[in-house]
């Protein structure tokens, strides 16, 4: 299994502009989450995904910020209009549900300048 | 509600010395407990986990932690530290009555030769 895949692993652009991020799920894991990892606030769960359904995206910063899982084999993380202090390392994260833990993907960079 | 302290920002120790990270938890039904290491521009591993059992759970690398209900703790340990042990690392809880996993605060682990 190739685990959890992100991309891109890095992402600069620049302020205003539209960033999307996406996420493969390992196989048969129904459980999709998107985490924010920044040196002040550590990791911030943004949204999780239960059999491609969004149960709790309480942890969304604003309307900037949107993700779908249109199936099971993948989801999208997107920014727009994308802000300097949006800079951080998204994480995506998958499970198969109780008692199970979270496997993760290696993140993506993104710089907004 | 769940929650994961971690006390210790930083633990320094010299490489072959015991190695300890302490985790405390609070949750209302019971506890999954877990550990994750991050290394350097990379995702989070995952170590090991205690959902029921033997308190002792051993995990990769040669670490093991110790569930102790009644302090509702789960300190990480290791009896011989390595230099390549320096990393993150991370206590997380869910309750057996969520899908929500949480993630303590981090702590950076430093091995000196």
């Amino acid at each position: 299994d190739a685990g959890v895949i992100q991309s891109p692993r890095h992402e600069v652009t620049e302020m205003g502009q539209e960033v999307t991020l996406r996420c493969k799920p390992i196989s048969g894991h129904n459980s999709l989450f998107w985490y924010r990892q920044t040196m002040m606030r550590g990791l911030e769960l943004l949204i999780y995904f239960n059999n491609n359904v969004p149960i709790d995206d309480s942890g969304m910063p604003e309307d900037r910020f949107s993700a779908k899982m249109p199936n099971a084999s993948f989801s999208t993380l997107k920014i727009q209009p994308s802000e300097p202090r949006d800079s951080a390392v998204y994480f995506c994260a998958t499970s198969k549900g109780q008692p199970y833990g979270y496997t993760f993907g290696s993140g993506t960079r993104l710089t907004v300048v | 509600a769940q929650s994961v302290a971690q006390p210790e920002d930083q633990v320094n120790v010299a490489e072959g010395n015991p190695l300890t990270v302490k985790c405390t938890y609070s949750v209302s039904g019971n506890p999954y407990l877990f550990w994750y290491v991050q290394y350097p521009n990379r995702g989070l591993q995952f170590l090991l986990k205690y959902i029921t059992g033997d308190n002792l759970v051993k995990g990769s690398y040669g670490f093991e932690a110790e569930f102790n209900k009644s302090q509702t703790s789960f300190h990480l340990k290791k009896p011989s530290a390595l230099v390549s042990d320096s990393a993150l690392y991370f206590c997380a809880v869910r309750d057996s009555n969520d899908y929500k996993l949480s993630f303590g605060a981090g702590t950076t682990v430093t091995v000196r030769a």
